[in-house]
């Protein structure tokens, strides 16, 4: 079975605060993406990244940053938190093509004070 | 990309079957529909997905209108364990995966 890695499963950061939450797979996955979920809102994307150092940005890329050094591994950056940034995050990946599941993590739950 | 849109929300008995209606009325040729259900607590999980013909396995049936423009998720016999939030999405390309805020099925004895 596919496995999606969130490193934290709450964090607890302060305004102004750089934050780095990694996922990881362990599928040899191209792609790997990141959502943000609030209640009400459903799931939102934030970036997609679709092979080693390529990102692409989603609905809300605003106030986001990621890196994809390695294949395995896609962090999101929040570069100065603020608290409309505290929500569930949720990593996934997939392999190319329109009828590839995606395969999620169990989230990180954020919150920024 | 196509938008789809559920029901809020829907309610089930035990043992008993549960339809959930997706329509995707702007879904394009080479779009597959996926239905993914979340569980409290957890991150998303893939249920089933199909293009033109009806699917199953072990977890559901898809069955996908005739013009494409809706489908239905078939749960044959659901237990409490099937209460979730379940996601139906319409995939173009990959930068646009949006989720929507799905329907929530609530199972009772």
């Amino acid at each position: 079975d596919v496995k999606v890695t969130q490193s934290s499963r709450y964090l607890v950061k302060r305004t102004g605060e750089k934050v780095f939450l990694e996922c990881v797979q362990d599928m040899d996955h191209e792609n790997m993406f990141w959502y943000r979920q609030d209640p009400g809102l459903g799931l939102r994307l934030i970036y997609f990244s679709y092979d080693v150092k390529m990102k692409e940005k989603g609905d809300i890329p605003e106030g986001y940053s990621v890196s994809r050094e390695k294949k395995e591994r896609f962090s999101l950056i929040l570069e100065s938190a603020s608290t409309n940034q505290t929500s569930m995050y949720l990593c996934a990946s997939s392999l190319p093509g329109r009828d590839s599941p995606l395969h999620f993590g169990n989230g990180t739950r954020l919150t920024v004070t | 990309d196509a938008k789809t849109t559920q029901p809020n929300s829907m309610e089930s008995n035990e043992e008993e079957p549960v339809h959930l209606p997706c329509n995707h009325s702007t879904i394009s040729g080479t779009d597959y529909i996926h239905w993914y259900r979340q569980l409290p607590s957890q991150g998303p999980e893939y249920v089933i997905h199909g293009l033109t013909s009806n699917v199953n396995n072990r977890m559901a049936s898809l069955a996908i209108a005739e013009d494409r423009k809706s489908s239905t998720l078939i749960l044959h016999r659901a237990t409490l364990r099937d209460a979730a939030v379940y996601y139906c999405i319409s995939t173009g390309t990959a930068s646009k995966l949006t989720f929507g805020t799905g329907t929530r099925l609530q199972v009772t004895l």
